[in-house]
């Protein structure tokens, strides 16, 4: 059966604070790996990872993959309030579908 | 573009009763696909459909249908409702089922 597993599960930071959340995944034909936000509604789109060792940034945010071991990491640099969320990571395979692991729910304190 | 939209937005039923969830997108989107989200749990994939007139199950399909007559159209049908069903529920799309998937609001549903 297909399992992603999110740590920690929940993290309280301070402002200016670096976090880094994991995702590791048990996954049958991976295809790719994705990171989500999601705030009070739906979640949004971060990033896509589909190769080991590259890594992709946005801003503060980086996120790499290593499909050896099979996990991802998100990085956050200089946390800010408006950073504090749920991070979902889902995994993808050659069926067409995601599964998602439970999330890290993130709280940043000014 | 309005991108996913979901109607409605909250919803409670009695044990037993049936209701459908409305979802569109009007980004010409091939993949579309529910899931429910229940604390702790993360999204879990109820159906998902590849284009119009293809349907096919999740993780967890049972009291759930689904039918996509139009590529904009994907609406989810509870035959008899369950207080199990107590979830708020996203609906998804994309371009393909391998693509990043654009989210709906959310439909927060009660079941007594």
């Amino acid at each position: 059966e297909d399992k992603v597993v999110q740590s920690p599960l929940s993290l309280v930071v301070h402002e200016g604070d670096t976090v880094t959340l994991n995702c590791s995944y048990e996954v049958t034909n991976f295809r790719s790996l994705l990171w989500y936000k999601q705030e009070k509604k739906a979640p949004t789109f971060l990033f896509m990872l589909t190769s080991s060792g590259i890594e992709k940034k946005s801003g503060r945010l980086s996120s790499i993959l290593d499909k050896k071991e099979l996990f991802s990491i998100l990085n956050i640099t200089a946390t800010q309030t408006g950073d504090s969320a749920i991070y979902l990571c889902a995994v993808g395979n050659y069926g067409q579908n995601f599964v998602f692991g439970p999330g890290t729910r993130l709280s940043v304190l000014p | 573009n309005a991108g996913v939209t979901q109607t409605p937005k909250f919803q409670v039923l009695k044990t037993g009763q049936s209701m459908t969830l409305q979802c569109a997108q009007d980004m010409n989107h091939e993949y579309m696909s529910w899931y429910r989200q229940d604390p702790g749990m993360g999204l879990r994939l109820i159906h998902y459909s590849v284009g119009a007139g293809i349907t096919d199950q999740g993780e967890v399909p049972n009291g759930y249908n689904v039918s996509r007559s139009t590529t904009e159209d994907f609406p989810l049908r509870l035959l008899s409702a369950a207080p199990s069903q107590t979830s708020v529920y996203f609906c998804a799309s994309s371009i393909s089922g391998h693509n990043e998937q654009f989210f709906g609001p959310g439909t927060r549903l009660t079941v007594l």
